[in-house]
């Protein structure tokens, strides 16, 4: 069965620096969520979003931003980055609001 | 905010069951309650999800108080592959976000 999709797997950065990260969601899901998990800790929310309107929004730096597009596939752009924003990111599809399914991840690291 | 009360840690021998439990005192009626686990460093992996009902599936057992106030996910015949961190999650399916609290870390002993 297909699964969620992301990309790249891994990422290095420079401070300061801009990142994107993708997202695939399962199809036919028309739900997306963006995590972000730092070494050591429990995934946070980030923002979600439902039929390509954003639905949901948590604990995201300013200077990030994200989208869902028309295929519904999704993308969080990092912007300014920080050594603090090294972390594994993952986004997770659902269909409306149930079960929600998780990709591998993105590792990013910033350096 | 926390929904749920989940102890840190546990252990469990390959081949017995695992009972984790799960307190969510102030759970809504609308509230389901779920369950997922993250193996290092992986994305977190669903398990089960049920409402007031108890719940199985291929992976395991969800028992559900009757008052829904508390809640315990069983795998009935731990393996080494089970050692993960288990989530319990409680969520409205028009909610549109899965809070992860810290969750019980479980260790599957040979």
């Amino acid at each position: 069965a297909a699964g969620v999709i992301q990309s790249p797997r891994h990422l290095i950065k420079e401070k300061r620096e801009t990142a994107t990260l993708k997202c695939y969601p399962i199809p036919r899901h028309d739900t997306v969520y963006w995590y972000q998990q730092g070494p050591g800790q429990d995934p946070q929310f980030l923002i979600s979003f439902y039929e390509k309107m954003q639905s949901d929004k948590g604990s995201i730096p300013d200077r990030f931003s994200a989208q869902q597009f028309s295929d519904y596939h999704s993308e969080l752009n990092m912007s300014s980055l920080e050594l603090g924003d090294s972390a594994l990111y993952f986004c997770a599809s659902s269909l409306r609001s149930t079960e929600a399914f998780f990709g591998q991840g993105t590792r990013l690291t910033v350096v | 905010d926390a929904k749920t009360t989940q102890p840190p840690s546990m252990d469990c021998a390959e081949g017995r069951a695992a009972n984790l439990p799960c307190n969510h005192s102030t759970i809504s009626g609308n509230e389901y309650v779920y369950w997922y686990r993250q193996i290092h460093s992986q994305g977190p992996q669903y398990i089960i999800h049920g409402l007031k009902n108890n719940e199985t599936n291929e992976m395991a057992s969800l028992i559900i108080t009757e008052d829904r106030k508390s809640s315990t996910l069983i795998l009935p015949h731990a393996t080494l592959r089970d050692t993960a961190v288990y989530y319990c999650i409680v969520h409205v399916n028009t909610g549109n976000q899965f809070y992860f609290g810290t969750g019980t870390s479980l260790t599957v002993i040979p």
